[in-house]
């Protein structure tokens, strides 16, 4: 059980097109959801938390504007990267926690977007 | 502020060796959660090992077990009779009990060697 996925794992865009990264939590119901980024051989960065139904809280230093998180229903929760640049470039992983589980967050497998 | 040290960048150990990785926080707070992740070369994260503060035992999962001192604020995790397959980066995670959110270390990159 607690089997979160991620769509699509890997993009390639045009610098300035919006990109839609998907993340579903499979077999259960998550409360919260989080959005890390995460460079190269470097540690995870919490971007945003999102709760079903409401606006997600971002970290600071994270464009609001940019990033846009949609948590439509307990089960789904979507990051739009808006007018994506080069810089944008990155390993986008999701997870999702339930109230039941200590605080422990079930990952997604990350998707890799490449904006040329 | 809540932070999380790995002061190893990288080990390396022999297989069916052990090797202990070393993980520090700083929090004011006295409920919270510790947790250690792995990430292989797949990039998928993994679930290691949890320990809850309130709880004196130290966890023990398998071949992976944690020292865990309170007062000290230090978590390491002894990985014993190491496998090829437990190469991976391996990250220090703490989560204060009022939240879900996770704070994690740098990482410290795991190489397995025959």
């Amino acid at each position: 059980g607690a089997v979160v996925s991620q769509h699509p794992s890997r993009v390639i865009c045009k610098s300035g097109t919006s990109v839609k990264i998907e993340c579903r939590s499979l077999d259960f119901q998550a409360t919260t959801m989080f959005w890390y980024r995460q460079f190269p051989k470097k540690s995870l960065m919490l971007m945003a938390t999102s709760n079903e139904g409401s606006k997600a809280t971002y970290e600071q230093g994270v464009e609001k504007d940019k990033f846009l998180i949609n948590h439509a229903s307990l089960t789904l929760s979507t990051l739009t990267v808006t007018s994506a640049h080069p810089e944008d470039s990155s390993f986008y992983i999701c997870s999702a926690s339930r109230t039941s589980d200590y605080n422990e967050q079930f990952f997604g497998p990350g998707t890799r977007l490449t904006v040329l | 502020a809540q932070t999380v040290t790995q002061s190893q960048p990288e080990m390396s150990v022999q297989e069916a060796e052990t090797v202990t990785l070393s993980c520090t926080y700083d929090t004011s707070e006295n409920n919270y959660y510790l947790f250690w992740y792995k990430q292989p070369p797949s990039r998928q994260m993994i679930l290691v090992i949890r320990q809850e503060a309130y709880k004196q035992q130290n966890a023990t999962e398998n071949r992976f077990s944690v020292n865990f001192q309170k007062a000290a604020k230090s978590f390491s995790l002894k990985i014993s009779d190491s496998q090829l397959g437990d190469t991976a980066m391996y990250f220090c995670a703490f989560s204060p009990d009022n939240t879900d959110k996770l704070i994690f270390g740098t990482g410290t990159r795991l190489q397995v060697f025959p």
